[in-house]
């Protein structure tokens, strides 16, 4: 199973912008890049994927890196909703859809 | 209109009780799964279940059995329940196999004492 590591936590300000870094040197060609998070006492949301390209939702945005060895997941202005666990997944589509999640990155943001 | 739900959302059970945690998804979804997350808040599949087959067993004890009584259900039974078990079980669901996107229920915080 693809390896990803992302820092423990991170913290930000009210209304700036979030990136979350997540290093996945290990990828293969088939894995998708996959961004969840778990707000307090609530079971995991997904928020965005992507396979080589940048991408864009309501959400966030995710930007991968040429290699496909790092991405991050960008959230244009934080808000206190968005403290939550967030995980970055690593995933092919021949794992009958199986999440492996890590320790993921606490983001704590501060009014 | 709850996505993904489970009933209960707390139990409270003692060591050697057997117990079901309830699931059902109203999305139309084809696949769904358990995951359990222990008190260090790791989160790692146990179950999955497509059209009512199971497709993940993830080296769960026999204790713990899943159910599929149809597409919109999955039930997780658990026999001989031990102090270990205590956690948060999550179901979830998506599309298929191959989507991309699970939808995670509530959760059911379980604790064997």
């Amino acid at each position: 199973d693809a390896k990803t590591t992302q820092p423990n936590s991170m913290e930000s300000n009210e209304e700036e912008p979030v990136h979350l870094p997540c290093n996945h040197s290990t990828i293969s060609g088939t894995d998708y890049i996959h961004w969840y998070r778990q707000l307090p006492s609530q079971g995991p949301e997904y928020v965005i994927h992507g396979l080589t390209s940048n991408v864009n939702n309501r959400m966030a945005s995710l930007a991968i890196a040429e290699d496909r060895k790092s991405s991050t997941l960008i959230l244009h202005r934080a808000t206190l909703r968005d403290a939550a666990v967030y995980y970055c997944i690593l995933t092919s589509y021949n794992q009958g859809g199986k999440l492996i999640f890590g320790q993921g990155t606490e983001l704590s943001v501060k009014p | 209109d709850t996505a993904v739900s489970q009933t209960p959302k707390y139990l409270v059970t003692q060591m050697g009780n057997d117990k079901s945690i309830k699931c059902e998804q109203n999305l139309g979804h084809d696949t769904m799964y358990w995951y359990k997350q222990d008190s260090k808040k790791f989160l790692k599949i146990m179950f999955s279940y497509n059209n009512k087959e199971l497709i993940i067993n993830e080296t769960v004890p026999n204790r713990f059995s899943p159910k599929s009584p149809d597409k919109a259900h999955l039930n997780l039974h658990i026999n001989s329940l031990e102090l270990g078990d205590s956690a948060v079980y999550f179901c979830a669901s998506s599309r298929g196999l191959k989507s991309y996107e699970q939808y995670f229920g509530p959760g059911t915080r379980l604790t064997v004492t």
